[in-house]
């Protein structure tokens, strides 16, 4: 049984470019979220989708952060133009209706 | 919004011993209360989650209690094995687990032999 699959596992890249990370969550779940991790903030909440639907994006921390979930099988975190704060690993989770939370493995990000 | 504070945040034990960690949480409306073992490297993992509908659940060596009248809830692991070396998460969440979970900043245990 597949987990939450995220790509790219690692992105290293400089200032300024454009960052897509990619998610797939398990097939079934009807909600999905976004963190962010870093040592000094902690696991933070961006954005969460239900039945594709975002439903709560008040942890983005700016616009230039962006999030889709085009349809239930695949949702997409955008970073234009990525900032090096911008550096953390970004974990993707999905649940269905009132069952626990599951977390794919992360994309490390780094930006130079 | 709701707010997790936990503590502590670094935490050694002898193998054997028992650890405890303790998180209290601001919003009296949260019902579900999951924790997460991340080992170094590796995504969060859920190993024990309680509703506000049950004071303490307990799954072979880990427990959890939850006290709603003060607002906190604990992590007891009895019989500490060096695998259980690894950074625990709290979380608090309204309206079951899909709605927000906030999480606490983390305990590092440290199980020596």
């Amino acid at each position: 049984d597949a987990g939450v699959i995220q790509s790219p596992r690692h992105e290293v890249t400089e200032m300024g470019q454009e960052v897509t990370l990619r998610c797939k969550p398990i097939s079934g779940h009807n909600s999905l979220f976004w963190y962010r991790q870093t040592m000094m903030r902690g696991l933070e909440l961006l954005i969460y989708f239900n039945n594709n639907v975002p439903i709560d994006d008040s942890g983005m921390p700016e616009d230039r952060f962006s999030a889709k979930m085009p349809n239930a099988s695949f949702s997409t975190l955008k970073i234009q133009p990525s900032e090096p704060r911008d550096s953390a690993v970004y974990f993707c989770a999905s649940s269905f209706s009132n069952q626990p939370q599951h977390f794919g493995d992360g994309t490390r990000l780094s930006i130079l | 919004g709701e707010n997790v504070e936990q503590h502590p945040s670094t935490l050694s034990v002898q193998e054997g011993d028992s650890a405890v960690i303790k998180c209290t949480y601001s919003d009296s409306a949260s019902n579900y209360f999951p924790w997460y073992k991340q080992e170094l490297g590796k995504r969060p993992q859920l190993i024990i989650d309680i509703r506000s509908n049950v004071g303490e659940k307990k799954d072979q060596r880990i427990a959890v209690t939850l006290n709603k009248t003060a607002k906190h809830f604990s992590l007891h692991i009895t019989e500490t094995q060096p695998e259980d070396s690894a950074v625990y998460f709290c979380a608090a969440s309204e309206a079951g687990t899909a709605s927000k979970l906030t999480f606490g900043t983390g305990t590092r245990l440290q199980v020596t032999l």
